[in-house]
């Protein structure tokens, strides 16, 4: 059965510095990968997705998340944080090929506080 | 576009009481999905529907029930609610394997 696990339950960092939040998952199959965001009181939306071609895929506000399938890991990183990036983030994965209409498996999540 | 809504957007029950959750989208996408979300266990799905009139179980099914209406709407059941049901519910939807899963407001239950 998959599963995924965020290893960092909390990270507090200042603005402007570099941040990595921490995804592996499991499974015995191909996978798609996904990076949710989840503002104070709202719905997740999504960060940025991986399917196929190049492991290194980007999102409009400067995240990036690399795949890479002999770590299964699918870590999520941004140069430099701002106050509006405090949110919680969730990693989570889908099996390619099972007919069960992409429905996903999520991480725990992490809380990324962004100080000043 | 509304994109998914739900209702209601708050809810207060007592034990044993029954609701049922509603959830629509006009995205005319062919999957829909309910999760629940409880502090430090991320979000983990309760039911989906892969197409119009096939429903399955996810992780967590015990103590729900859902019905896929139509294309459009996928509702969820409490028939006899707990305290261990107290979450946030979020319904979402995607056009199936691979594709983008937009989530709904959410709804807040309490059950005393």
């Amino acid at each position: 059965a998959q599963s995924v696990t965020q290893l960092d339950s909390q990270v507090p960092v200042f603005e402007e510095a570099p941040v990595e939040l921490r995804c592996n998952y499991s499974s015995s199959v191909s996978v798609y990968l996904f990076w949710y965001v989840q503002y104070p009181n709202q719905g997740l939306q999504l960060l940025l997705k991986y399917l196929s071609g190049s492991t290194l895929v980007e999102s409009i506000n400067g995240f990036e998340a690399e795949f890479n399938k002999s770590q299964t890991s699918f870590h999520l990183r941004k140069p430099s944080v701002h106050i509006s990036d405090t949110a919680e983030y969730f990693c989570a994965v889908s099996e390619l090929g099972d007919n069960q209409g992409g429905k996903l498996i999520f991480g725990q999540g992490t809380e990324l506080s962004v100080k000043p | 576009n509304a994109g998914v809504t739900q209702t209601p957007k708050f809810q207060v029950l007592k034990t044993g009481q029954s609701m049922t959750l509603q959830c629509a989208q006009d995205m005319n996408h062919n999957s829909m999905y309910w999760y629940r979300q409880d502090p430090g266990m991320g979000l983990r799905l309760i039911y989906y529907s892969a197409s119009e009139g096939t429903t399955d179980k996810g992780e967590v099914p015990n103590g729900y029930n859902v019905s896929r209406l139509n294309k459009r709407e996928f509702s969820l059941r409490l028939e006899s609610a707990a305290p261990s049901q107290t979450s946030v519910y979020f319904c979402a939807s995607s056009e199936g394997e691979g594709g983008t899963q937009y989530f709904g407001p959410g709804t807040r239950l309490l059950v005393l």
